[in-house]
């Protein structure tokens, strides 16, 4: 049983690069949410989609970070153009129905790096 | 709005030794309560969850009540190991809007040595 995937693992950038963070959700699952942790702020929830919709995307820093939910079995997270505060692990989590009890699988993060 | 506070970290224990580790919510509703674990180089994991007043989550030894009359959600192991050194997430379903987002808090690390 295949968790979240997400790609790459890692991701070295110089300041002014577009980067774009993969996501693949469990099968099944309709609630997709992206995370952000770094050691000054912990876990900070990005955005979240369910039935591959935008739901509450409040947590997005500024314009300059975007994502999209293209179908099921595919989101995308992107940074353009990326600033060295950006740095951080990404991760993508998914989850079945929008019930309060339902737990989060996460994929096992992406570590963003802008030089 | 809904938050989750955690003790600070690192906790330090021996092998065998009891682990707390506290956890206090503020929520408007009635949240499920979880607790997560993060392994050095991972995603996060669930470990247990309690959905509702005087629940027991519990898995691998680790044990939580859901109290709401001190809106809290201790962790608890009776003999800790060194290979339950990682970083724990207390967090609650936020369920504004009928949307269940998770609410973090900001993770406690424990060190467990031989």
């Amino acid at each position: 049983d295949a968790g979240v995937i997400q790609s790459p693992r890692h991701e070295v950038t110089e300041m002014g690069q577009e980067v774009t963070l993969r996501c693949k959700p469990i099968s099944g699952h309709n609630s997709l949410f992206w995370y952000r942790q770094t050691m000054m702020r912990g876990l900070e929830l990005l955005i979240y989609f369910n039935n591959n919709v935008p739901i509450d995307d409040s947590g997005m820093p500024e314009d300059r970070f975007s994502a999209k939910m293209p179908n099921a079995s595919f989101s995308t997270l992107k940074i353009q153009p990326s600033e060295p505060r950006d740095s951080a692990v990404y991760f993508c989590a998914s989850r079945q129905g929008t019930g309060g009890w339902s737990p989060l699988h996460f994929g096992n993060g992406t570590r963003l790096t802008v030089t | 709005g809904d938050s989750v506070t955690q003790m600070e970290g690192p906790v330090t224990l021996s092998e065998e030794a009891f682990l707390t580790i506290n956890c206090t919510y503020t929520a408007t509703g009635y949240p499920s309560l979880f607790w997560y674990v993060q392994y050095p180089g991972e995603g996060l994991q669930l470990l247990l969850k309690a959905t509702k007043a005087d629940d027991k989550g519990s898995n691998k030894g680790f044990e939580a009540t859901y109290r709401k009359e001190t809106t809290s959600f201790h962790l608890e192991k009776g003999s800790v190991q060194v290979s339950d050194s990682a970083v724990y997430f207390c967090a609650l379903s936020d369920g504004t809007g009928g949307y269940n987002k998770l609410i973090f808090g900001a993770g406690t690390r424990l060190a467990v040595h031989p």
